[in-house]
């Protein structure tokens, strides 16, 4: 049961302009949602988070919003440049009845910004 | 540089042989998680290990167990391979057990590269 879902498996946007991905969830017990990004030949680094008490975080170009009706989040990439280009997993999280953290990934969407 | 180790970065192997990979943690970081990335699945969340004991268990294979040792280096055996185990494997490390991974601190290896042929 894929928890977190990231519907688009590439993306492909002109150097300067908006990039857009999205990301679904489905249960509704996630309080915090994470963007990391990923070279190739790299692990995944971490790029911005939010938690479920604000529907907007911003750091510089990188914008996460979060709907929380739709269980939906975003990342906006404004402007876009071609060293954004790399694959972005969308990330939820929640802390269990246990006291441990517990984070979901999505299967990661390939962002390309052509130049 | 996350400064999580993990070796080797590429293996090849062959079908019911058995591997094991290495993570060397962040520097003070106490917890170390495996995943999991095969070119269908995304980022599968494997088991979590804090100073030494099992804290959480994902999608770990019967065949696939791992373990911390006392100076929090981990190693995860994987055996009875099969093709479908080809994939690569990250290493994560925090710093706790509920080390702030909700926020962005749980830092990644480059991953081991697995080939089952």
């Amino acid at each position: 049961d894929q928890q977190v879902k990231q519907n688009s498996p590439s993306l492909s946007v002109q150097e300067g302009r908006i990039s857009i991905l999205n990301c679904d969830y489905t249960n509704s017990m996630f309080d915090y949602f994470l963007w990391y990004k990923k070279y190739p030949a790299e692990g995944p680094t971490f790029l911005i988070s939010i938690s479920s008490i604000k529907d907007k975080n911003e750091d510089g170009r990188f914008t996460v919003f979060l709907n929380k009706s739709a269980k939906h989040l975003s990342l906006h990439i404004v402007p876009s440049q071609p060293g954004d280009s790399a694959v972005y997993f969308c990330a939820a999280g929640l802390v269990t009845q246990g006291g441990s953290e517990k984070l979901v990934f999505g299967k990661g969407t390939k962002l390309t910004v052509n130049p | 540089d996350s400064g999580v180790t993990q070796t080797p970065k590429h293996l090849i192997t062959a079908t019911g042989q058995r591997v094991t990979l290495r993570c060397s943690p962040r520097s003070g970081d106490l917890s170390v998680y495996w995943y999991q990335q095969s070119l269908d699945q995304g980022l599968q969340f494997l088991i979590q290990y804090y100073n030494g004991e099992e804290r959480a268990k994902g999608n770990i294979l019967e065949r696939f167990s791992a373990q911390q040792f006392p100076d929090l280096h981990s190693e995860l055996n994987l055996s009875s391979l099969e093709l479908g185990d080809s994939a690569l494997y990250f290493c994560a490390s925090s710093v706790g057990g509920s080390g702030g991974i909700l926020t962005g601190e749980l830092f990644f290896g480059e991953g081991s590269r697995l080939t089952v042929l």
